[in-house]
């Protein structure tokens, strides 16, 4: 079974820049995460969907943070415009429900602002 | 409300055992433990779910006391795979209101 994937890996842009992560979560998993994770610490929930509905977006800096989930499959992540804090690894998880619903994570993008 | 991590920083040798704890100060659903090597995703480990119970697989195993909303997991044996950083992810609730919000981790080092 694949794994959840995601694009690009790494992305080095400046200070005001835009970027955007892509994310497909594992096969029928209806469930998609977009986290967060700073250096040293653990993971934060950005906004949570359920199919293409939002969940929870009570963390995510509406500002200058956007996301979607079209057609309940794959996702999109976009920083508008970027501030030097927001260097991290932006992890997206999905889960497939049921007792429990473990959150399986994908390999990260890993974003430089400078 | 973030779980509180212990230690934050533990460094072993080979065949050593390690105790790693997780506590809430709010009543918790479920507890999911990580793992996180450099540059890589986080691991699954295992999951406990409110009632108080235990599991392991291998050589590590983990609990959950509900009264007192703390989860520890336990590593024997070490080996120098099991390096890393651990999380523990903390639910208060299930269905539409399970999210988790992780600890700051524990960085594991085993040695030869």
């Amino acid at each position: 079974e694949a794994g959840v994937a995601q694009s690009p890996r790494y992305k080095i842009i400046e200070k005001r820049q835009s970027v955007a992560f892509w994310c497909n979560p594992i096969s029928g998993h209806a469930t998609l995460y977009w986290y967060q994770q700073i250096l040293g610490q653990g993971p934060k929930l950005l906004i949570q969907f359920q199919n293409n509905g939002v969940v929870d977006d009570s963390q995510l800096p509406k500002d200058r943070f956007s996301a979607e989930r079209l057609k309940g499959v794959d996702s999109t992540l976009k920083i508008q415009p970027a501030k030097l804090e927001d260097s991290a690894v932006y992890l997206c998880a999905s889960t497939g429900g049921g007792r429990g619903e473990t959150q399986y994570f994908g390999p990260g993008t890993r974003l430089l602002v400078l | 409300q973030q779980p509180v991590q212990s230690p934050q920083a533990v460094i072993l040798r080979e065949g050593e055992d390690a105790v790693i704890n997780c506590s809430s100060s709010k009543a918790l659903y479920s507890v999911h433990w990580y793992r996180q090597k450099h540059g890589e995703a986080p691991v699954f480990l295992m999951i406990l779910l409110k009632g108080g119970e235990q599991k392991g697989h291998d050589k590590i195993s983990a609990s959950f006391n509900e009264k007192k909303q703390q989860s520890s997991l336990y590593l024997t044996a070490s080996q120098l795979s099991y390096s890393g950083t651990y999380f523990c992810g903390t639910s208060r609730g299930g269905g539409s209101n399970y999210k988790l919000t992780f600890g700051k981790g524990t960085l594991l080092t085993v040695n030869p």
